[in-house]
């Protein structure tokens, strides 16, 4: 059984597109995340949820917004696509919603705009 | 304020040699520390972590880093480099004071045979 699953594993859009991506956890976990990497490799976190409340939420733009409908669900929908929005999403959890708990990762969402 | 610098965006070493990617960080509370692994096309996995314990942690396939206060560093080790050691390497910081987490830039260490 996967502990961290993404869909979809590849998406290719075109710009202006408004499009999701589904994050689920198998592990009993309270905590979770959204991380983009870009194709330097950099990462950074985007967002955290704890129990469904939003505890984390970067620099990022408004049109990234995350959704918590159970603390087993975390996902990423994404208005008015940008070319700069290409890159690799992962997400991930852990248990508890302190900092210093190890992050379980999904095996990324490989996002492209055209 | 925390940050954490990785010296070397690539590393390269024979199989059989000694593995050291450096990580320094800059912090002014304790932090809490961490090497992830990626292997090619997949998400990240934990190596091994600090937590105000022990200074040298050993974390899994052999690895291990040791946590200096003094030089702000926690480099990561391996006595013998194995071919399935070849990926990217991460290091974090996390602060809970102020919730916040970082990751270094990577290191791709590449294994010779």
């Amino acid at each position: 059984d996967t502990a961290v699953s993404q869909t979809p594993k590849y998406l290719v859009t075109q710009m202006g597109n408004d499009k999701s991506i589904k994050c689920e956890q198998n592990l009993g976990h309270d905590t979770m995340y959204w991380y983009k990497q870009d194709s330097k490799k950099f990462l950074k976190i985007m967002f955290s949820y704890n129990n469904k409340e939003l505890i984390i939420n970067e620099t990022v733009p408004n049109r990234f917004s995350p959704k918590s409908p159970d603390k087993a669900h975390l996902n990423l929908h994404i208005n008015s696509l940008e070319l700069g929005d290409s890159a690799v999403y992962f997400c991930a959890s852990s248990h508890g919603g302190a900092l210093a708990e190890t992050q379980y990762f999904g095996p990324g969402t490989r996002l492209l705009v055209l | 304020a925390q940050s954490v610098t990785q010296l070397g965006s690539h590393v390269s070493v024979s199989e059989g040699a000694l593995v050291l990617l450096r990580c320094n960080y800059s912090s002014s509370v304790p932090p809490y520390l961490f090497w992830y692994v990626q292997y090619p096309n997949q998400g990240l996995q934990l190596l091994l972590k600090y937590t105000s314990a022990a200074t040298l942690v050993k974390g899994i396939n052999g690895f291990e880093a040791e946590f200096k206060k003094s030089e702000t560093s926690f480099h990561l080790t391996k006595p013998s480099a194995h071919m399935s050691d070849a990926a990217e390497y991460f290091c974090a910081v996390s602060d809970v004071n102020f919730n916040k987490f970082y990751f270094g830039s990577g290191t791709k260490l590449n294994v010779k045979p």
